[in-house]
């Protein structure tokens, strides 16, 4: 695979706590993407970064927020977790000179 | 927003059948993706094509792209055991970022 770990691969929570999840890679790429799946619903984009400071949120970005302060290190913060936050969560990178993305092995979110 | 649709959702086939997954954007796609996801796994990439009308062969696997750039799909000829999965496609179109937008995914199931 790519070189892309996620921590923690499983969490319990309750409703109303914080909670980060970490997207951590060892190629240097600069394009780090966070999404959810959801039966049903595939897989959709929240947030995405393209450079160390610069992120942008994605189609369901609401009650998320995202942090790049280093190129190998993208975090996910849910500020106050609530049931429908429940998910699968994938962190993926760009390869170089293509679109093609590199998942990361998934955290599964279960928040109470 | 972009939409990618992909039909169907399930499909159920006989091991030594063939399968076929189709997927259709509302928008011009400047290239389409497709890859697999094992269950409990990962979203793994297969293939990227580019090119009006282009058609690629991975062993059993035909993807195709069509004339306009809004619709793709995938045939597996004879299916196996190892074929079982969900299978995505993925689009972007020109400016967005190097972001893009997956269809639902189709799951498939094989019968030994």
């Amino acid at each position: 695979d790519a070189g892309i770990t996620q921590s923690p691969r499983h969490k319990v929570t309750e409703t109303g706590t914080p909670v980060t999840l970490r997207c951590h890679q060892t190629e240097n790429h600069r394009y780090m993407y966070w999404y959810r799946q959801d039966p049903g619903h595939g897989l959709r984009l929240i947030h995405y970064s393209y450079g160390v400071k610069d992120t942008d949120k994605g189609e369901v970005s609401d009650g998320y927020s995202v942090s790049r302060s280093k190129t190998e290190d993208f975090l996910l913060t849910l500020e106050s977790a609530t049931s429908s936050q429940t998910s699968v969560y994938f962190c993926a990178i760009k390869g170089l000179g293509a679109d093609t993305q590199y998942f990361g092995p998934g955290t599964r979110l279960t928040v109470l | 927003g972009q939409q990618v649709m992909q039909i169907p959702q399930y499909q159920h086939v006989q091991e030594g059948e063939d399968f076929t997954t189709y997927c259709n954007s509302s928008t011009t796609l400047s290239n389409i993706q497709w890859y697999k996801q094992r269950p409990g796994g990962h979203p793994v990439f297969l293939i990227q094509l580019v090119k009006s009308g282009e058609v690629k062969k991975q062993k059993r696997l035909t993807f195709q792209f069509g004339e306009a750039k809004k619709n793709s799909s995938l045939h597996i000829t004879a299916t196996q055991t190892t074929d079982v999965g969900t299978y995505f496609c993925a689009g972007r179109s020109g400016g967005s970022n190097y972001k893009l937008t997956f269809g639902k995914g189709t799951l498939l199931t094989v019968n030994p």
